[in-house]
């Protein structure tokens, strides 16, 4: 597609569940980065592939948290076992080399109650 | 680390007229670029402009420009002829060449424009 395409928009879910959210980047950008915005605040890293691998995952901020691009396209963010400070609109990024800046999508936003 | 601070919460200006929003940032390399994005209502963060640390001229995109001070690490966005349409969050970004290998985000700009 033309843009970044994240899904679903919006998500309720409740305390313990699991969740999965789906990026698809733009076709061709090698570098996906996922990021998280609290109420209020800057977008915050959570991890970057390059291709398939992992480049960073230094973001997430425990092991409830894991992302996989396993074809280098779509990427899947998971929360296990989610939590009510988990609520916050995740966005998804693609950018097709350094410097470049990022294109982003319109985020999911997750509430858990 | 990066730190980017951007110490205007909330901004207002009048339709028509121009207003400059602050962003400062510290680091202690020399090759990065600086971002300017726009959040709407919508969520979608949008680029707006974008300057290369080693250039020395400030980048400008139609109505948007910056200040690029590089020795005081400031980094300010200039809005032209304000639209309603430039209402919106305004966030100034970092990004290192040589180190992390992501956007360092602020905590962003209340603008809005009034008719």
């Amino acid at each position: 597609g033309a843009g970044v395409s994240q899904t679903p928009s919006n998500k309720v879910t409740e305390k313990g569940k699991y969740v999965e959210l789906r990026c698809d980047p733009i076709s061709g950008h090698t570098a996906l980065y996922w990021y998280r915005q609290s109420l209020g605040q800057g977008p915050e890293f959570l991890i970057y592939f390059q291709g398939t691998g992992a480049a960073d995952d230094s973001g997430l901020p425990n092991d409830r948290f894991f992302a996989v691009r396993p074809e280098g396209s779509v990427s899947t963010l998971k929360i296990q076992r989610t939590e009510r400070g988990d609520s916050a609109v995740y966005l998804c990024a693609s950018s097709p080399g350094i410097g470049y800046g990022y294109t982003f999508g319109s985020g999911t936003r997750l509430t858990v109650v | 680390a990066q730190t980017v601070t951007q110490s205007q919460p909330e901004m207002s200006v009048q339709e028509a007229e121009t207003v400059t929003l602050s962003c400062t940032y510290d680091t202690s390399e020399n090759n990065y670029y600086l971002f300017w994005y726009k959040q709407p209502p919508s969520r979608q963060m949008i680029l707006v402009i974008r300057q290369e640390a080693y250039k020395q001229q400030n980048a400008t995109e139609n109505r948007f420009s910056v200040n690029f001070q590089k020795a005081a690490k400031s980094f300010s966005l200039k809005i032209s002829d304000s639209q309603l349409g430039d209402t919106a969050m305004y966030f100034c970004a970092f990004f290192s060449v040589a180190g992390a290998n992501n956007l360092f985000f602020g905590t962003g700009t209340r603008l809005t424009v009034i008719p």
